[in-house]
């Protein structure tokens, strides 16, 4: 069955500090996403990659950088966290032509 | 750009009664766009309820049933007699052939079903 696990699952960071969410999946797609969801708003898409080395601005990526050192892994980095980053993140892979899995979300919370 | 709106929640329905959710889009960068259903039950993650890639089409799922119907723009969810188990929140979602470049979401619909 597809799986894709985030890590934390939640997290309190200090406004300024770094903070990385990570996502692996064991699905072998080649596309990932990173999307938030906060109240009001749907799931808002961040980054996506196409495969290990490519990275992709979505609709919201002010603030954010993603990284995909491999097939399995994709990473969020907030480099300077701000309260208004305070959200839930998903990730998800997704085969081309093919239904996108979600992870069970972080939760970020930024003091 | 793309956009999807569906009934804003929360909803409160009775087991056995019937149950919509109305979603529309607007797809302005995708020329044949794919329409989805996900649900999250609670304490649960974010999981595909149907989809259907063709105007014209039906899905179907666990009792569910939405057609994809171009000329009004809509994808609406229906269920003919809801059980307690169907209490979740739902996202209408639309995307591209390939979907390789995400979803665009609605903002989820809140249903919850009373015995």
């Amino acid at each position: 069955e597809a799986a894709v696990t985030q890590s934390p699952r939640n997290k309190v960071a200090v406004t300024g500090g770094k903070v990385t969410l990570s996502c692996n999946q064991t699905n072998n797609h080649n596309n990932m996403y990173w999307y938030r969801q906060d109240t009001g708003h749907g799931l808002r898409l961040i980054h996506y990659s196409y495969g290990a080395g490519s990275t992709e601005k979505g609709d919201i990526p002010d603030g954010y950088k993603a990284s995909r050192p491999s097939q399995e892994n994709f990473s969020l980095i907030l480099e300077l966290a701000t309260p208004s980053q305070t959200s839930v993140y998903f990730c998800a892979s997704g085969g081309q032509k093919d239904t996108q899995y979600f992870g069970p979300g972080t939760r970020l919370l930024v003091l | 750009g793309d956009s999807v709106t569906q009934t804003e929640g929360p909803v409160t329905v009775s087991e056995s009664e019937s149950l919509i959710i109305n979603c529309t889009y607007s797809a302005t960068s995708i020329a044949y766009p794919n329409l989805f259903w996900y649900v999250r039950y609670p304490g649960e993650g974010l999981q595909l309820l149907l989809k259907v890639i063709t105007a014209g089409q039906k899905g179907s799922s666990r009792g569910f049933e939405a057609t994809y119907n171009k000329e009004t723009t809509s994808f609406h969810l229906q269920k003919a007699s809801v059980q307690e188990s169907d209490s979740a929140v739902y996202y209408c979602a639309l995307g591209d052939n390939n979907y390789a470049q995400g979803l665009t979401f609605g903002l989820g619909t809140r249903v919850s079903v009373f015995p």
